[in-house]
């Protein structure tokens, strides 16, 4: 199975701040990675599929970059609405496995 | 609107038995593979298991931690999905959502892009 490993677990930032975050594939995934956002009691809404393409109604201040087994997550400018935890999944093959989330909190 | 709404979550014993059911409404239901995803309380995101569209015979795809008690079905005549499960465990315990996957038109390599507002799978004694 391929592994994804996500950094940082847990990141404090403030609105207007600038937020990156990072997905490991422990091997080439190509670009079939796909990062998802969710907020407490509410199911994950897709976000970024194909590492760099945005979903549909998806804010611009987001994006998604990376191939290979180097992915990241940035937002440009966050937003009241952003805080939430932030998961990125592989679909190359099966399973197609999620990292282990980033927790996007309040400083 | 494009939507899936997932029921039969409820308590049950280990051991037990529950079938969970996703009605779609808004799209082309039978074009899709459609997929169980699941989470248990204050965890990540694990992917359950996997049917494909009449194209691909409707083949099943399943996570080895529950292969061999869970399977996947679809009655495309319902727009429904279904997931039975067999000889739960405790470890069971999640919220359960329904997924769209691709079809041909997006190509089967796709996300998730579509979910449930999930049902929950309490298996406790």
């Amino acid at each position: 199975d391929i592994q994804m490993t996500q950094s940082p677990s847990t990141l404090s930032a403030s609105v207007g701040d600038r937020v990156t975050i990072t997905c490991r594939a422990s091997q080439s995934i190509s670009s079939w990675l796909a990062w998802y956002q969710q907020k407490p009691g509410k199911a994950p809404k897709l976000l970024i599929y194909k590492a760099s393409t945005l979903e549909s109604g998806v804010p611009s201040g987001f994006s998604g970059s990376g191939s290979g087994t180097e992915f990241t997550l940035t937002i440009s400018s966050l937003q009241p609405d952003d805080f939430a935890t932030y998961y990125c999944q592989h679909y190359l093959n099966y399973p197609p496995t999620f990292g282990g989330g980033t927790k996007v909190e309040i400083k | 609107e494009v939507q899936l709404v997932e029921s039969g979550g409820s308590l049950v014993q280990p051991g037990g038995s529950l079938r969970l059911s996703c009605v779609a409404s808004g799209f082309t239901f039978s074009d899709h593979y459609m997929d169980w995803v699941r989470q248990a309380p204050g965890k990540g995101l694990e992917w359950v298991g996997r049917s494909r569209n009449k194209a691909n015979s409707y083949s099943p795809e399943y996570a080895a931690s529950v292969k061999g008690r869970f399977t996947v079905s679809r009655d495309d005549s319902k727009n429904s999905l279904y997931l039975q499960m067999n000889s739960l465990k405790t470890e069971d315990t999640a919220v359960y959502y329904c997924t769209r996957g691709g079809s041909v038109t997006t190509g089967y390599w796709y996300p998730m892009d579509v979910w449930g507002q999930g049902t929950t799978v309490t298996v406790s004694s």
